[in-house]
């Protein structure tokens, strides 16, 4: 079975521009979260969405933003990009919800000049 | 005082040596531990899950849980160079009703010499 995958790999922006970033869960897990992982620190929370609705927020601007679609992959948005938003953002997929063991994908590499 | 404690290391081991890996949480009701493993420029991948005190055993791997001294470890038996990487601590934490996260640790580094 495939795991969770995220498009694009690799990703370089300037600042005040958007990206776009894409995950689709293992096959039969309907929930998604989103990570931030900077450079020596430990995955941050962003978002967590079950059955298309936002279920969990952690402490992001509101140029973060997500989606889940009826497929569970999901996107995450964010605006007008500062150079601090250089990371890697992870997409995590776990059967259902509260406590459920989320698994990783490989990670998209978002690089803000 | 942080949510989840690790001491970020390096810790330096000796190939076939045990590696012991300490973790504390803030957070009471905290009801599900993991460990991560996190190679230089990769996600994390699922090491350990423990749910509930005592010890859970997987092959090299040993999980511990104390809930009420909020204290998790990971013991790494004969250990190998390809077991050098950062360790991540992670706590689950019901957000509502219907929602949960995961809040990590800052990791530890471990070196396995040869």
């Amino acid at each position: 079975d495939a795991g969770v995958t995220q498009s694009p790999t690799h990703l370089i922006k300037t600042r005040g521009q958007q990206v776009t970033l894409r995950c689709s869960p293992i096959s039969g897990h309907k929930s998604v979260s989103w990570y931030q992982q900077v450079l020596g620190q430990g995955p941050q929370f962003i978002f967590q969405y079950y059955e298309k609705e936002e279920r969990g927020r952690g402490n992001f601007p509101d140029r973060f933003s997500a989606r889940q679609f009826p497929n569970y992959s999901s996107e995450l948005n964010v605006n007008a990009l500062l150079l601090g938003d250089s990371a890697l953002y992870l997409c995590a997929s776990s059967l259902v919800l509260a406590l459920d063991t989320q698994y990783f994908g490989p990670g998209t590499r978002l690089t803000v000049l | 005082q942080k949510e989840v404690e690790q001491n970020s290391g390096p810790l330096s081991v000796p190939e076939g040596a045990i590696a012991s890996l300490n973790c504390t949480y803030s957070d009471r009701g905290s009801q599900s531990f993991f460990w991560y493993r996190q190679y230089s420029g990769k996600s994390p991948e699922l090491i350990m899950s423990i749910y509930s005190n005592g010890d859970k055993e997987d092959g090299r791997f040993t999980a511990q849980l104390n809930k009420a001294s909020q204290y998790v470890s990971l013991l790494i038996r004969d250990s190998q160079p390809s077991d050098s990487a950062t360790y991540l601590c992670a706590v689950t934490g019901v957000i509502t009703g219907t929602a949960s996260k995961l809040t990590f640790g800052t990791g530890t580094r471990l070196q396995v010499t040869l």
